[in-house]
């Protein structure tokens, strides 16, 4: 069966500082991935999404970055924090077969003091 | 363009008694249909999906959704709500006619179930 991992569980950063968010999935080949943000336990915002390796799309303009190094491993980074990006991120993978739907990961919790 | 609505913040229901958790949509196309859960600090969880055929569909934990052309609405619904079930509530869409992967959420549905 398909899992899906992400780390860290929790991180506290100070403003300016740089952020790596990683996200792996097992069991499954060629995966579609994204990282969303979920601000104040309610809505859900796309950030990223990935068809394959190299293959970013960037749906919101922002201080955060993507990158897909390997088919099943997805890194969400930011060389500077800012305060605004505190949230919860929450990785996701889809397959690309034809199901649609997608499964999430436990999130990573990131508070920018 | 795509998007989805779920027009109550808040749900509550006595438990033993049945739940509904409404959701409109609104895509050009035909749409793909999903709801999920989330419980607090934890990731969503997949609970069922409308692709095509038979307009009810059921999925985990005794839950079942309908799909309804008409009214574009895909209500979450469980004839006999549990305690267990509080939690938020996630209704999403994708417009299977357009390109790209990307699913459009909701703003979620809080469900509290008391006993």
């Amino acid at each position: 069966s398909q899992t899906i991992h992400q780390w860290p569980a929790t991180l506290v950063q100070p403003v300016g500082s740089p952020l790596s968010l990683e996200c792996t999935v097992e069991g499954t080949s060629n995966p579609n991935l994204y990282w969303y943000r979920q601000a104040a336990g309610r809505g859900l915002q796309l950030l990223f999404y990935s068809v394959g390796i190299g293959q970013i799309s960037s749906e919101v303009p922002q201080n955060l970055s993507a990158s897909r190094p390997q088919d099943r491993q997805f890194i969400l980074s930011s060389k500077k924090l800012l305060l605004s990006d505190s949230g919860f991120y929450l990785c996701a993978w889809s397959g690309n077969s034809g199901r649609y739907e997608q499964y999430f990961g436990p999130g990573t919790r990131l508070t920018v003091t | 363009a795509q998007s989805v609505a779920q027009p109550e913040d808040q749900v509550n229901v006595a438990e033993g008694n049945p739940l509904t958790v409404k959701c409109t949509y609104s895509v050009s196309g035909n749409p793909y249909l999903f709801w999920y859960v989330q419980y607090p600090n934890r990731g969503l969880q997949f609970l069922l999906k409308y692709i095509t055929g038979d307009n009810l569909v059921k999925g985990s934990y005794g839950f079942e959704a309908e799909f309804n052309k008409s009214q574009t609405s895909f209500h979450l619904k469980k004839p006999s709500a549990l305690v267990s079930d509080s939690a938020l509530y996630f209704c999403a869409v994708r417009d299977r006619d357009q390109a790209g992967t990307a699913l459009i959420f909701g703003k979620g549905t809080t469900l509290s179930v008391s006993s």
